[in-house]
């Protein structure tokens, strides 16, 4: 069955520094992948999606993810963090040719120092 | 604006009692999702259904039920609520293909005492 595995449940980084959150995926055919955000006590928004189209994908507030299929890996980035980014991560996938049901990792809890 | 509606965000329950959570969404998605979040955990599938009267189980269907009679509508039932379904219920909708992304509603914090 497919799987996501996201490293690191927290990661703290200093307001200005890079933001790296990591993302592997189990399938050996590419799966379409998503980025979520969840901000404290709401929803999951959609930061970016991965649909097979350029592997590098950028999506809102400055995040990026890049697609690499021979590490099935699907990183988020961001190159300077904002105190607001402070939130928890989702990767999530869902294997092409399914109905849609998503595979979500168990998330990364972002926080971002002053 | 898309939407997905959750009918509360945060319910109190007594230990035995049948709860009913509520979703809408007025995108026209065939697609709706029934998670539940905890932490350490992250979102686990409970129950999905990609048509009307269509239901399939998730990862953990054991103690929930769903109903499905209108597209835009998606209930979820806790036949007897327990303790250890104390729990943020997160509805989702999508599109019929993978390709889509999934929207969500606000979530609702059930405690159950």
């Amino acid at each position: 069955a497919q799987s996501v595995t996201q490293l690191g449940s927290h990661v703290s980084v200093s307001e200005g520094a890079l933001v790296l959150l990591r993302c592997n995926y189990s399938s050996s055919v590419p799966p379409y992948l998503f980025w979520y955000v969840q901000y404290p006590n709401q929803g999951l928004q959609l930061l970016l999606k991965y649909t097979s189209a350029a592997t590098l994908v950028k999506g809102i507030n400055g995040f990026e993810a890049e697609f690499k299929k021979s590490e099935t890996s699907f990183h988020l980035t961001k190159p300077s963090a904002h105190m607001s980014d402070a939130a928890e991560y989702f990767c999530a996938v869902n294997e092409r040719g399914s109905q849609g049901n998503l595979i979500f990792g168990k998330g990364t809890k972002l926080s971002v120092k002053p | 604006d898309v939407k997905v509606t959750q009918s509360s965000r945060y319910l109190v329950k007594r230990t035995g009692e049948k709860v009913f959570l509520e979703c809408v969404q007025d995108m026209d998605h065939e697609n709706m999702f029934w998670y539940r979040q905890d932490p350490g955990l992250g979102l686990r599938l409970i129950y999905f259904s990609y048509d009307v009267k269509m239901k399939e189980k998730g990862d953990i269907p054991e103690g929930y039920s769903v109903s499905r009679e209108k597209k835009e509508r998606f209930s979820l039932i806790l036949e007897s609520a327990s303790t250890n379904q104390t729990s943020m219920y997160l509805c989702a909708s999508s599109g019929l293909t993978g390709l889509t992304e999934a929207f969500f509603g606000q979530g609702t914090r059930l405690t159950v005492v």
